[in-house]
Formats: structure tokens, sequence, C-alpha cells
């Protein structure tokens, strides 16, 4: 069955840190890959997304992922994180069909 | 992008009785709509997906009787919790598929059994 770990369930930063965040699935086949984040009390919302091409993706609010094949992985990262961007970021992967499994999220808190 | 509107967003109901969760696509047509839950501090777990016209394939382990789907237009699908209990007790989230690819997700309900 498709899995997917994300390896911090906290991470604590201060503004104009870098940010990495790890995300690892578990599927042999073809897959679309995806971040999403969830402000405080808002919506899940999508962050970026890779389907084909270049496996360096760019996404709003200057974030980027990048899709390495052989090591299975899709991590999110940004330059330098401000205090808006704290929020819970999920990594999900889409296989089979439109089901969306997500990893367990990542709590990010940035301190100004 | 999409807009996708979840309604409640908050309910507390009796144990026993029944709730029932709307989940719509605003401004798009979705063929596949998801529901979730997402226990506290832990990710959202797919409990079933929704085609329009057709029964929901539920998650292994998710009770068919207990989480009732019914997805009668391309706009709408409704998730009823049936004889809730206080382990139902969740925040449920629904999602509706763009041309497969995408997915748009409602605000969540929290659902809240007493």
């Amino acid at each position: 069955a498709q899995s997917v770990s994300q390896h911090n369930h906290h991470v604590i930063l201060s503004e104009a840190a870098s940010l990495e965040l790890g995300c690892n699935y578990s599927y042999g086949g073809t897959v679309n890959l995806f971040w999403y984040v969830q402000y405080p009390g808002q919506h899940l919302q999508l962050l970026l997304k890779y389907f084909s091409g270049d496996p360096l993706v760019k996404g709003i609010k200057g974030f980027e992922a990048e899709f390495i094949k052989s090591k299975f992985s899709f991590n999110l990262r940004k330059p330098s994180v401000q205090w808006s961007d704290t929020a819970e970021y999920f990594c999900a992967v889409n296989a089979r069909g439109n089901k969306l499994v997500f990893g367990a999220g990542t709590i990010l808190r940035v301190k100004s | 992008g999409a807009v996708v509107s979840q309604h409640p967003s908050r309910v507390i109901c009796k144990s026993g009785t029944s709730v029932k969760i709307e989940c719509r696509s605003l401004d798009f047509q979705a063929t596949t709509m998801f529901w979730y839950r997402q226990f506290p501090k832990q990710s959202l777990m797919l409990m079933a997906t929704s085609n329009e016209g057709s029964k929901a394939t539920y998650e292994q382990g998710v009770e068919k009787d207990k989480f009732l789907i019914n997805h009668a237009s391309l706009t709408l699908s409704t998730l009823t919790v049936t004889s809730a209990h206080p382990e139902d007790s969740s925040f449920y989230i629904c999602s509706a598929s763009l041309s497969g690819t995408e997915a748009f997700f409602g605000q969540g309900t929290r659902l809240t059994v007493v």
C-alpha cells in the first residue's frame, strides 16, 4: 500500500531561517506529488504539485520542492521563512486513481 | 482556484443521533469527491471515495453503514454519521477533484458527540 512519511512533526525556526521539510513515499509506479498547507483556522490549500517534467517545482509564497525519483522523496524548501509561514504542512501522494494519501503533517512555528 | 464549501463548520449532537455534513463544489463539477477524517495531531485519513451516481468506495476499516455517503449530483456529496457516539467526534474534511488531478478541500466540519 502507498504510504507517505514526513520526518519531523514539529519544527521551530526563527524568521529568515531556511526551511526544508522532508517527505518520502512508498510506491513504485508513476505518482503525482503535492504539498498542502493549513494555516490556523483555515482550509487546506495547495502549495505546489509535481506531475511530470522539471523535478524542481516552484509554488506559491516562495516555496519550492524537488522530486528525487531515486530517493522516493519530495522535500519542501523555502530559503527564508516568515512569521506568516506558521502553519501545518502536509505532503501527499496520488497514484492509483484520484486517491490522495497524506503524510502525518509537520507543524511549523516561525518565531518573530 | 476552485471552491469547495462544507457545511456545517461545527456541529454538536447527542449520542445516538445522526448528523449530515454537506460538501459542495461551487464553481466546478466534481465527478469524484473524497471524505477524510482528521484526528488531533494526526494526518488526514481517507474514509471513502464518492463518485456521482454510484456507490461510494470505502477504505478498509471504515463502516459503510455508519458513515453513509451520497453523491447525488456533480456538485454535492453528503456524509451522514449515523447513530453517532463520542468516539465519532472528529474533524471531517471533504475534497473534490477537478480533472482527476488536483483536489480542492472544504473548510472541514468539527463534530462533537456528547
